[in-house]
């Protein structure tokens, strides 16, 4: 069984600028969350999917957009970067209800740093 | 709005000693999340507390979860230098469907340094 995988692991991109960042969720979880972690803080919830729908979201303007795929892989979109958007993004995937259990444990990808210049 | 205070959030301690790291809550809930995060890494599941009076060990680390009090102890028995790391707590409220884990939001962690 796989973690949960996230490309690239590092990034740099100018003011203005657009950036799709991936993540693989891990095998069977359905749903998948996206979190910015910004220097020394803790990380903030963006949003989350499941089943490829958008289930909630936390205070992040329109700016920031998301996928979530048929395999449950996700992809986070940010247009028109700021400087303050420089941070650790991490998702982390989970199973959610299966088979009449829930689960809900949060497996968190190794994260890509993005720099915005 | 679900606020999450950790305290302390800065420990210095040394080896062998025990330490108790407190994190607070605003909003009732019962999910109540451990991590671990070393420098430049990604979040490590440490716990998940899911009732109230719960209490999970591994190692020398201990949580426990009182959601009457909205208050999630982490107590460290016995410090070694592995240990030394940042932890956060987050909480899950429950708004949204698909059954599982909500959002979570996160405390401002808790970095810990053991010295020998």
């Amino acid at each position: 069984e796989t973690g949960v995988t996230q490309s690239p692991t590092h990034l740099i991109k100018t003011r203005g600028q657009q950036v799709t960042l991936r993540c693989s969720s891990q095998s069977g979880h359905n749903t998948v969350s996206w979190y910015q972690q910004a220097l020394g803080q803790g990380p903030q919830f963006i949003f989350q999917y499941y089943r490829e729908e958008e289930n909630g979201r936390g205070n992040f303007p329109p700016r920031f957009s998301g996928l979530q795929f048929p395999n449950y892989s996700s992809e986070l979109n940010v247009n028109a970067l700021e400087l303050d958007d420089s941070a650790l993004y991490l998702c982390a995937s989970s199973l959610g209800l299966a088979g009449g259990h829930v689960s809900y444990e949060q497996y968190f990808g190794p994260g890509t740093r993005l720099t915005v210049t | 709005e679900l606020k999450v205070e950790q305290n302390p959030l800065f420990l210095s301690m040394q080896e062998g000693k025990n330490y108790t790291i407190y994190c607070n809550y605003s909003t009732t809930s019962d999910r109540l999340y451990w991590y671990r995060q070393d420098p430049g890494k990604s979040l490590e599941s440490l716990f998940v507390l899911l009732s109230n009076g719960a209490v999970k060990q591994e190692g020398r680390l201990m949580a426990s979860l009182d959601t009457k009090a909205r208050l999630s102890t982490l107590h460290i028995t016995a410090a070694v230098h592995d240990l030394s790391a940042t932890y956060f707590c987050a909480v899950d409220i429950g708004r949204y469907s698909g059954g599982g884990a909500d959002g979570l939001t996160f405390g401002k962690g808790t970095h810990l340094i053991i010295q020998p």
